[in-house]
């Protein structure tokens, strides 16, 4: 059974870079799309982007210009970086796992870690 | 990028009741890419149905999609007590993909 796990800091001032890894565990990275997937605090699900396990990206239009996704085969690790954050990147930021077929969806989640952004 | 509107926001049923949630797209969705994921509370989302039809595996045969185009339905046909949570539509077939805003069914 694949498993994800987002690991990072919880608490990231306004302006700087919010970083964030997922593990996976139970499967390899290889053969499939890895999304980051966030949502404000009761609020609806937003689409980050992906990495292919080659190291492709696509990204959201809306985010494209303040983030980066890679990917570390070699320890089964993908990472995200947003830059210049405010109290609008407040959110639960969940890893997911998407399979060849389908490059948006979204079959294993991570349980999401909580990212607030504030001085 | 494609719209997708929920409805109703929140649907309140009994168990052992069925259920009916509506997912409307802006525009069409290509090849019926449209899958439906279900939100408990402190939770992360999971997939139910994709392909607009298909349940994902492990997905009990009360949930079923249904729908092609910009009208997509998920059907819960006899409620159980852990039915209850928020349930999203989700567009996969013209990037970005998107989300609906979500229907939370509760507990009536």
């Amino acid at each position: 059974q694949v498993q994800l796990q987002e690991s990072g800091p919880g608490l990231v001032k306004p302006s700087e870079t919010l970083s964030l890894t997922c593990t996976v565990s139970g499967g390899s990275i290889s053969s499939y799309y890895w999304s980051w997937i966030r949502q404000p605090p009761g609020k609806g699900l937003e689409w980050i982007g992906y990495i292919y396990y080659t190291g492709s990206t696509n990204y959201n239009p809306s985010l494209k210009s303040r983030v980066t996704i890679s990917i570390d085969t070699s320890k089964n690790q993908f990472s995200l970086k947003l830059s210049s954050v405010t109290a609008a990147d407040t959110a639960v930021y969940y890893c997911a796992r998407a399979p060849p077929y389908g490059a948006y969806l979204l079959d294993y989640w991570g349980q999401g870690t909580l990212v607030t952004v504030s001085s | 990028e494609i719209v997708l509107t929920q409805s109703p926001g929140t649907l309140s049923l009994s168990p052992g009741e069925r259920a009916t949630l509506s997912c409307r797209a802006s525009q069409s969705v290509s090849s019926s890419y449209l899958a439906w994921y279900q939100q408990k509370p402190g939770q992360a989302p999971r997939l139910l149905i994709y392909g607009a039809s298909r349940r994902a595996t492990g997905i009990p045969d009360r949930f079923s999609g249904s729908g092609s185009g910009t009208d997509f339905t998920l059907t819960i046909s006899r409620l159980e007590p852990e039915d209850f949570a928020v349930y999203y539509c989700q567009q996969y077939g013209s990037p970005p993909n998107t989300f609906g805003q979500g229907t939370k069914l509760e507990i009536k």
